[in-house]
């Protein structure tokens, strides 16, 4: 079974650009969380999308925005990029219709690393 | 303000040595913890996690501590193995955050030596 993937791997952009980061989920998973990691830095909740809908979001600014798919493959939209948005983003996913509250375990991918010019 | 940190940046353990990974947080309210494992250029992966109404959980080769006295979490490792070597979070749950929605602290790194 495939995990979750997301693309693209590496990603170069200069300041005021946009960048879109993808993420498609394990098979059978409805939720998809988005998380930062700044270099050196632990991960920062970034957002998390269940049945196509954001349920919660971390505290960063409106530039961040994202949105999830009736397939359940999610998108991350970084606008007006700054030189500290140059981080790794995570995407990950869980069911939490088998998992519920019983696990906090999230499926994470191997990351887009996003690097502001 | 409250946060979730770790007590030591890097950690040098000999192989076939036991690891220990502390982990302090100050939020009392937090009811739920969990310990992730980040191999260089690959995503964090769960290892275990443990719930405030329990003092400790093992799981293979790993045991996790709580303190809720001095709010302190550890993650033990038993018999270190070179594959061990990674970066090791701690993570929260607050009850007032939605679920998934985890406080990491700024991980350890484990080097495992020969």
């Amino acid at each position: 079974e495939a995990g979750v993937t997301q693309s693209p791997t590496h990603l170069i952009k200069t300041r005021g650009q946009q960048a879109t980061l993808r993420c498609s989920p394990i098979s059978g998973h409805t939720s998809v969380y988005w998380y930062q990691q700044a270099l050196g830095l632990g991960l920062q909740f970034l957002l998390w999308y269940d049945e196509g809908e954001e349920r919660n979001r971390g505290n960063f600014p409106p530039r961040f925005s994202g949105r999830q798919f009736p397939n359940y493959s999610s998108e991350l939209n970084v606008n007006a990029l700054e030189l500290e948005d140059s981080a790794l983003y995570l995407c990950a996913s869980r069911n939490p219709g088998t998992s519920g509250t019983n696990t906090g375990e999230l499926f994470f991918g191997e990351g887009s690393r996003l690097t502001v010019l | 303000g409250e946060s979730v940190g770790l007590h030591l940046p890097t950690l040098s353990v000999q192989e076939g040595d036991n690891s220990i990974i502390n982990c302090a947080y100050s939020n009392s309210a937090s009811d739920y913890f969990i310990w992730y494992k980040q191999e260089s250029g690959k995503g964090p992966q769960f290892i275990i996690d443990i719930r405030s109404n329990m003092d400790k959980r093992q799981g293979q080769r790993v045991t996790v501590l709580l303190n809720k006295t001095v709010k302190h979490l550890s993650l033990q490792i038993a018999a270190t193995q070179p594959g061990d070597s990674a970066v090791y979070f701690c993570a929260e749950n607050r009850p007032t955050d939605s679920w998934g929605k985890f406080q990491f602290g700024a991980g350890t790194q484990v080097v495992v030596t020969p």
